[in-house]
Protein backbone atom coordinates (compact mmCIF):
# COMPACT_ATOMS: atom_id res chain seq x y z
CA UNK A 1 0.00 0.00 0.00
CA UNK A 2 1.05 3.33 -0.45
CA UNK A 3 1.86 5.47 2.17
CA UNK A 4 3.91 8.17 4.31
CA UNK A 5 4.67 6.78 7.68
CA UNK A 6 5.59 9.02 10.48
CA UNK A 7 7.09 8.14 14.18
CA UNK A 8 6.38 8.36 16.65
CA UNK A 9 2.44 9.34 16.44
CA UNK A 10 2.67 11.12 20.13
CA UNK A 11 5.65 12.53 21.85
CA UNK A 12 5.54 14.37 24.95
CA UNK A 13 9.08 15.43 26.07
CA UNK A 14 10.92 18.39 27.94
CA UNK A 15 12.76 21.21 26.78
CA UNK A 16 16.05 20.85 25.85
CA UNK A 17 15.90 17.28 24.97
CA UNK A 18 16.96 16.39 21.14
CA UNK A 19 14.36 14.72 19.39
CA UNK A 20 13.40 13.28 15.90
CA UNK A 21 10.59 12.48 14.21
CA UNK A 22 11.23 9.79 11.41
CA UNK A 23 9.19 10.43 7.61
CA UNK A 24 9.16 7.19 5.26
CA UNK A 25 7.28 7.16 1.81
CA UNK A 26 7.30 4.15 0.16
CA UNK A 27 6.21 5.81 -3.74
CA UNK A 28 9.59 6.71 -4.91
CA UNK A 29 8.61 10.30 -4.19
CA UNK A 30 11.21 12.78 -5.18
CA UNK A 31 9.62 15.79 -3.09
CA UNK A 32 9.26 15.37 0.25
CA UNK A 33 8.25 18.12 3.33
CA UNK A 34 7.65 18.67 6.87
CA UNK A 35 4.61 21.10 7.67
CA UNK A 36 3.19 22.20 11.24
CA UNK A 37 -0.45 22.11 11.85
CA UNK A 38 -1.51 24.99 14.78
CA UNK A 39 -4.91 26.13 15.41
CA UNK A 40 -6.21 29.38 13.38
CA UNK A 41 -2.86 29.05 11.09
CA UNK A 42 -3.38 26.36 9.25
CA UNK A 43 -0.52 24.16 7.89
CA UNK A 44 2.53 26.17 7.81
CA UNK A 45 5.90 24.57 5.59
CA UNK A 46 9.06 23.99 7.75
CA UNK A 47 11.64 22.03 5.71
CA UNK A 48 11.60 20.58 1.91
CA UNK A 49 13.35 18.78 -0.02
CA UNK A 50 13.11 18.22 -4.38
CA UNK A 51 15.58 15.45 -4.10
CA UNK A 52 17.99 13.86 -2.37
CA UNK A 53 20.95 15.56 -0.19
CA UNK A 54 18.65 18.93 -1.49
CA UNK A 55 16.67 20.58 1.49
CA UNK A 56 15.76 24.11 1.27
CA UNK A 57 14.00 26.20 4.11
CA UNK A 58 9.98 26.52 4.19
CA UNK A 59 8.25 29.43 5.74
CA UNK A 60 8.74 28.30 9.65
CA UNK A 61 12.35 26.73 9.77
CA UNK A 62 13.86 27.91 12.65
CA UNK A 63 14.27 25.10 15.54
CA UNK A 64 14.44 22.57 13.00
CA UNK A 65 16.95 20.98 11.20
CA UNK A 66 16.57 17.94 8.19
CA UNK A 67 18.55 15.84 6.33
CA UNK A 68 17.94 13.76 2.92
CA UNK A 69 20.38 10.62 2.56
CA UNK A 70 17.98 8.53 1.44
CA UNK A 71 15.09 8.96 -1.28
CA UNK A 72 12.87 7.62 0.86
CA UNK A 73 13.43 8.98 4.61
CA UNK A 74 13.18 12.44 5.41
CA UNK A 75 13.80 12.92 9.44
CA UNK A 76 12.83 16.56 11.09
CA UNK A 77 15.14 17.16 14.03
CA UNK A 78 14.64 19.41 16.95
CA UNK A 79 18.20 20.04 18.36
CA UNK A 80 17.15 22.15 21.18
CA UNK A 81 13.18 21.77 21.41
CA UNK A 82 11.53 24.16 23.28
CA UNK A 83 7.27 24.90 24.16
CA UNK A 84 6.41 26.97 21.08
CA UNK A 85 7.59 23.68 18.88
CA UNK A 86 4.19 22.32 20.65
CA UNK A 87 2.09 20.92 17.75
CA UNK A 88 0.81 18.71 15.07
CA UNK A 89 3.22 17.79 12.58
CA UNK A 90 2.97 16.44 9.03
CA UNK A 91 5.12 14.60 6.56
CA UNK A 92 4.30 14.59 2.85
CA UNK A 93 5.58 13.81 -0.48
CA UNK A 94 5.04 14.22 -3.66
CA UNK A 95 6.27 12.41 -6.86
CA UNK A 96 8.37 15.57 -8.13
CA UNK A 97 8.35 19.83 -7.00
CA UNK A 98 4.54 21.87 -7.48
CA UNK A 99 5.98 23.54 -10.74
CA UNK A 100 4.65 20.17 -11.90
CA UNK A 101 1.29 20.09 -10.11
CA UNK A 102 1.86 16.89 -8.29
CA UNK A 103 -0.57 15.87 -5.60
CA UNK A 104 1.12 15.83 -1.94
CA UNK A 105 0.42 12.37 -0.16
CA UNK A 106 0.46 13.02 3.65
CA UNK A 107 1.55 10.89 6.77
CA UNK A 108 -1.18 10.64 9.84
CA UNK A 109 0.59 13.22 11.85
CA UNK A 110 2.68 13.60 15.10
CA UNK A 111 1.25 15.14 17.63
CA UNK A 112 4.57 16.97 19.83
CA UNK A 113 4.26 18.28 23.61
CA UNK A 114 7.16 20.24 24.63
CA UNK A 115 7.06 20.86 28.55
CA UNK B 1 4.90 36.66 0.49
CA UNK B 2 3.10 34.21 -1.32
CA UNK B 3 -0.42 34.00 0.74
CA UNK B 4 -3.91 31.94 0.19
CA UNK B 5 -6.66 33.30 1.92
CA UNK B 6 -9.27 31.45 2.47
CA UNK B 7 -13.08 32.19 3.05
CA UNK B 8 -15.50 31.08 5.57
CA UNK B 9 -13.38 29.03 8.46
CA UNK B 10 -16.29 27.63 9.66
CA UNK B 11 -19.62 26.84 7.38
CA UNK B 12 -22.66 25.05 8.73
CA UNK B 13 -25.25 23.30 6.28
CA UNK B 14 -27.95 20.53 6.62
CA UNK B 15 -27.91 17.42 4.86
CA UNK B 16 -28.62 17.94 0.76
CA UNK B 17 -27.63 21.29 0.50
CA UNK B 18 -25.21 22.85 -1.37
CA UNK B 19 -21.42 24.24 -0.24
CA UNK B 20 -18.87 26.55 -1.57
CA UNK B 21 -15.33 27.38 0.19
CA UNK B 22 -13.73 30.14 -1.79
CA UNK B 23 -10.24 30.85 -1.93
CA UNK B 24 -7.64 33.78 -3.30
CA UNK B 25 -3.89 33.58 -4.17
CA UNK B 26 -1.28 36.48 -4.44
CA UNK B 27 1.43 34.92 -6.85
CA UNK B 28 0.27 35.27 -9.77
CA UNK B 29 2.79 32.50 -11.01
CA UNK B 30 0.54 29.58 -9.27
CA UNK B 31 -0.12 27.13 -11.56
CA UNK B 32 -1.36 23.97 -9.45
CA UNK B 33 -4.96 23.95 -7.41
CA UNK B 34 -5.69 21.33 -4.64
CA UNK B 35 -7.77 20.31 -2.04
CA UNK B 36 -7.59 18.54 0.74
CA UNK B 37 -10.08 16.94 3.11
CA UNK B 38 -8.64 16.36 6.81
CA UNK B 39 -10.55 14.09 8.98
CA UNK B 40 -10.25 14.19 12.67
CA UNK B 41 -6.67 12.48 13.78
CA UNK B 42 -5.92 11.77 10.37
CA UNK B 43 -3.60 13.83 7.91
CA UNK B 44 -4.96 15.99 4.70
CA UNK B 45 -6.32 13.86 1.90
CA UNK B 46 -6.67 15.19 -1.75
CA UNK B 47 -9.89 15.37 -2.72
CA UNK B 48 -9.56 17.34 -5.96
CA UNK B 49 -6.99 19.76 -8.04
CA UNK B 50 -6.68 21.78 -10.79
CA UNK B 51 -4.58 22.74 -12.93
CA UNK B 52 -3.87 26.89 -14.74
CA UNK B 53 -5.15 25.66 -17.75
CA UNK B 54 -8.60 24.33 -16.87
CA UNK B 55 -11.16 26.69 -15.92
CA UNK B 56 -13.77 24.00 -14.10
CA UNK B 57 -13.31 20.36 -12.90
CA UNK B 58 -15.87 17.87 -11.79
CA UNK B 59 -15.81 14.78 -9.49
CA UNK B 60 -19.01 13.46 -8.90
CA UNK B 61 -20.67 15.75 -5.81
CA UNK B 62 -17.40 17.75 -5.91
CA UNK B 63 -16.22 20.30 -7.91
CA UNK B 64 -13.30 23.46 -8.02
CA UNK B 65 -13.52 26.33 -10.25
CA UNK B 66 -10.56 28.85 -11.18
CA UNK B 67 -10.73 32.16 -12.01
CA UNK B 68 -6.88 33.28 -12.91
CA UNK B 69 -7.57 36.69 -13.81
CA UNK B 70 -9.38 37.07 -10.33
CA UNK B 71 -7.03 34.87 -8.49
CA UNK B 72 -9.48 32.68 -6.96
CA UNK B 73 -10.79 29.26 -6.41
CA UNK B 74 -13.53 27.71 -5.00
CA UNK B 75 -14.38 24.44 -3.79
CA UNK B 76 -18.39 23.64 -4.34
CA UNK B 77 -20.05 20.58 -2.72
CA UNK B 78 -23.72 19.26 -3.76
CA UNK B 79 -25.55 17.02 -1.89
CA UNK B 80 -24.03 17.15 0.99
CA UNK B 81 -23.70 14.10 3.71
CA UNK B 82 -22.97 13.84 7.11
CA UNK B 83 -19.43 12.31 6.19
CA UNK B 84 -18.84 15.67 4.34
CA UNK B 85 -17.74 16.85 7.71
CA UNK B 86 -14.29 17.47 8.00
CA UNK B 87 -12.08 20.67 7.91
CA UNK B 88 -11.06 21.38 4.26
CA UNK B 89 -7.87 23.63 3.27
CA UNK B 90 -6.93 25.06 -0.60
CA UNK B 91 -3.46 25.43 -1.34
CA UNK B 92 -1.80 26.74 -4.28
CA UNK B 93 1.26 25.78 -6.10
CA UNK B 94 3.59 28.72 -5.61
CA UNK B 95 7.03 29.87 -7.61
CA UNK B 96 8.96 28.32 -5.83
CA UNK B 97 7.95 24.32 -6.09
CA UNK B 98 5.96 24.43 -2.93
CA UNK B 99 2.39 24.59 -1.80
CA UNK B 100 0.79 27.59 0.33
CA UNK B 101 -1.96 27.22 2.19
CA UNK B 102 -4.85 28.25 3.38
CA UNK B 103 -6.15 28.68 7.01
CA UNK B 104 -8.53 26.13 6.35
CA UNK B 105 -12.65 25.50 6.71
CA UNK B 106 -14.86 23.19 9.31
CA UNK B 107 -17.53 21.83 7.55
CA UNK B 108 -20.02 20.83 9.39
CA UNK B 109 -23.08 19.03 7.93
CA UNK B 110 -26.14 18.21 10.29
CA UNK B 111 -28.32 15.10 9.29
Amino acid sequence: EAQVTQNPRYLITVTGKKLTVTCSQNMNHEYMSWYRQDPGLGLRQIYYSMNVEVTDKGDVPEGYKVSRKEKRNFPLILESPSPNQTSLYFCASSLSSHTLGQPQHFGDGTRLSIL
Amino acid sequence: GENVEQHPSTLSVQEGDSAVIKCTYSDSASNYFPWYKQELGKGPQLIIDIRSNVGEKKDQRIAVTLNKTAKHFSLHITETQPEDSAVYFCAAGGSQGNLIFGKGTKLSVKP
